[in-house]
């Protein structure tokens, strides 16, 4: 069964550090780009990074860069966010999210989110 | 930044029911526009890709169409199991969602 299973979520003080861990099984990890996504209470979805199956390219929405860094073991089939420096305006759940592509013309490709974890949340809160 | 819309942003509605979801992006985005599905306390659920492509497993009664600036997610009979919040997605260049459209039950 193809799964992800975010973990690492809690609750840390403005400032503080916390690294999520999203682990993957069911099918070839390392052949996939990867996504965190999040969903502060009541609020919408909103993508947060993105990056390559080898992890040689990675991409921050504008809210988080500079703070957060997106990186994987492809050996342990794990996707990771550290997050640094945070406020109270992260506090939300993540998501991990598999990026699947569809070639619609020789290296023309349609992306969309086809596996989604259930999500960790991350409370920032003094 | 390419920023979405939906309309409405709520809309309630009774088991049986034809539903129609806009969303609009502000430039064009041939068809890089994706649906997902979110319940309460769950993870979102992919209905739809390319703008029009049913995802494997998603039921017949869920469609989409558009290309360019303007797109619709139709369900054309509603079942119980279909009140959700729907969200549209755009991939043009980094993925951006827009606010959602919550269905309820009339």
């Amino acid at each position: 069964e193809v799964q992800l299973v975010e973990s690492g979520g809690g609750l840390v003080q403005p400032g503080g550090s916390l690294r999520l861990s999203c682990a993957a099984s069911g099918f070839t990890f390392s052949s996939y780009w990867m996504h965190w996504v999040r969903q502060a209470p009541g609020k919408g979805l909103v993508w947060v990074s993105r990056i390559n199956s080898d992890g040689s390219s990675t991409s921050y929405a504008d809210s988080v860069k500079g703070r957060f860094t997106i990186s994987r073991d492809n050996a342990k089939n794990t996707l990771y966010l550290q997050m640094n420096s945070l406020r109270a305006e992260d506090t939300a759940v993540y998501y991990c999210a598999r990026e699947a592509r569809l070639e619609w013309l020789p290296f023309y490709y349609y992306y969309y989110m086809d596996v989604w974890g259930k999500g960790t949340t991350v409370t920032v809160s003094s | 930044a390419i920023r979405m819309t939906q309309s409405p942003s709520s809309l309630s509605a009774s088991t049986g029911d034809r539903v129609t979801i806009t969303c609009r992006a502000s430039q064009g985005i041939s068809s890089y526009l994706a649906w997902y599905q979110q319940k309460p306390g769950k993870a979102p659920k992919l209905l739809i890709y390319a703008a029009s492509t049913l995802q494997s497993g998603v039921p017949s009664r869920f469609s989409g169409s558009g290309s360019g600036t303007d797109f619709t997610l139709t369900i054309s009979c509603l079942q119980s199991e279909d009140f959700a919040t729907y969200y549209c997605q755009q991939y043009y260049s980094y993925p951006g969602f827009g606010p959602g459209t919550k269905v309820d039950i009339k």
